[in-house]
């Protein structure tokens, strides 16, 4: 079983829903990090979490929010999906501790906002 | 702040050819790691190598290889006898020492590499 995982794999929505990517993880990490992929820009920080009472905002936080209900399960949320939220959205885990801040990703979700 | 830069955005060979992949940063840290990972068509990212910044020993994996030069910046990807199963995009990585707070990894924009069978 993936150590990864993310639901839904691809989404299909419209413009003002509201959606909600969920990550989950077997590793035991307390690290979580959710990106976001767009052609031609490589991976961007949106959100981090340290643990579960820590949450930091990354690069591109703006229209997005986080959650980190366990130390195991971090959500995304988007409260009003627009078009150019259209992207291919990772995952990852790292383990505190580490200097080197190895990270491992989850599958990818590919939204798709109408 | 710490950038990489993937100056190929796409390159395109013929099967059995060797093709290198750039990657250049750039870091205020003096202890630092690299990492290159590929997107294969399914999307899924798939690591292939870490490398500190102590280390400056070339490593080869397969037909894998990977030239690191602290002088340049510079830890580059090749990819000798190239196969069709190579196809994907390439990432390189960069994340600075694990001082608190600091613990981030910032990806180039990444190298689309088609080999042509």
């Amino acid at each position: 079983d993936a150590d990864v995982t993310q639901t839904p794999r691809n989404r299909i929505t419209k413009t003002g829903k509201r959606i909600m990517l969920e990550c989950s993880q077997t590793k035991g990490h307390d690290r979580m990090y959710w990106y976001r992929q767009d052609p031609g820009l490589g991976l961007r920080l949106i959100y981090y979490s340290f643990d579960v009472k820590d949450i930091n905002k990354g690069e591109i936080s703006d229209g997005y929010s986080v959650s980190r209900q366990a130390q195991a399960k971090f959500s995304l949320s988007l409260e009003s999906a627009i078009p150019n939220q259209t992207a291919l959205y990772f995952c990852a885990t790292s383990e505190t501790g580490t200097t080197d801040n190895e990270q491992f990703f989850g599958p990818g979700t590919r939204l798709t906002v109408l | 702040a710490q950038k990489v830069t993937q100056a190929q955005t796409e390159i395109s060979v013929v099967e059995k050819e060797d093709v290198t992949l750039d990657c250049v940063y750039e870091t205020r840290d003096t202890t630092y790691y690299l990492f290159w990972y590929k997107q294969p068509p399914s999307g899924e990212l798939v690591f292939l190598i870490r490398r500190n910044s102590f280390d400056e020993q070339n490593e080869i994996s397969g037909r894998y290889s990977w030239n690191f030069q602290k002088s340049t910046s510079s830890f580059n990807f090749t990819i000798t006898a190239s196969q069709v199963v190579d196809s994907a995009v390439y990432f390189c990585a960069l994340s600075e020492a694990a001082n608190f707070g600091n613990e981030k990894l910032t990806f180039g924009t990444g190298t689309r590499l088609t080999i042509i069978p």
